[in-house]
């Protein structure tokens, strides 16, 4: 079974320019998630979705950042205009659902450098 | 502020060793738990998780969970140089979509 795909692996971009990352999840998980992780601390949800439906976007910066899942499959994310603390490792997870008990699996992440 | 507790480490262990890493969470609606292996470098990738009090073994990992005291714990036996990574303590929010809260994680470091 494949694992969740993540693209691109890396990017470098000004401040103030603008890049999105792209995921397809793990082949019938209905839930994707978008995580943010900062060097040396946990992943953080950014947002949540159910088929194509938005769960929970509390802590996504709505005034820079975006997301999509169309048709409920892949998603993008994308940030618009990106600050130097942006700079992180952005981390797609699908699971199964959205009840309390399922796990969740990770794509290989996108590595964020904003000079 | 539902938050998750982890000691940062290092936690260093000789080859053999049994390591163990400690979680606390503060959510106390909180059902199911989940421990996270993540190399330098690489993404997190799930090793066990835990729904009931108690403990739950799977080869040589052990996770033991307590409710009652908010506190969750992950035991590696017969520690391996492969095995040093960062772990990271994950738990569901209560009446979250499956809603994740993750610790810092602790670093783990076996030496032969």
């Amino acid at each position: 079974e494949a694992g969740v795909a993540q693209s691109p692996r890396y990017k470098i971009i000004e401040k103030r320019q603008s890049v999105a990352f792209w995921c397809n999840p793990i082949s019938g998980h209905a839930t994707l998630y978008w995580y943010q992780q900062i060097l040396g601390q946990g992943p953080k949800l950014l947002i949540q979705f159910q088929n194509n439906g938005v769960v929970d976007d509390s802590q996504l910066p709505k005034d820079r950042f975006s997301a999509e899942r169309l048709k409920g499959v892949d998603s993008t994310l994308k940030i618009q205009p990106a600050k130097l603390e942006d700079s992180a490792v952005y981390l797609c997870a699908s699971s199964p659902g959205t009840g309390g008990y399922y796990e969740q699996y990770f794509g290989p992440g996108t590595r964020l450098t904003v000079t | 502020q539902k938050e998750v507790e982890q000691n940062s480490g290092p936690l260093s262990v000789p080859e053999g060793a049994i390591a163990s890493l400690n979680c606390t969470y503060s959510d106390r609606g909180s059902q199911s738990f989940f421990w996270y292996r993540q190399y330098s470098g690489k993404s997190p990738e799930l090793i066990m998780f835990i729904y009931s009090n108690g403990d739950k073994e799977d080869g040589r990992f052990t996770a033991q969970l307590n409710k009652a005291s908010q506190y969750v714990s992950l035991l590696i036996r017969d520690s391996q140089p492969s095995d040093s990574a960062t772990y990271l303590c994950a738990v569901n929010i209560a009446g979250g979509y499956n809603k994740l809260i993750f610790g810092a994680g602790t670093r783990l470091a076996v030496h032969p």
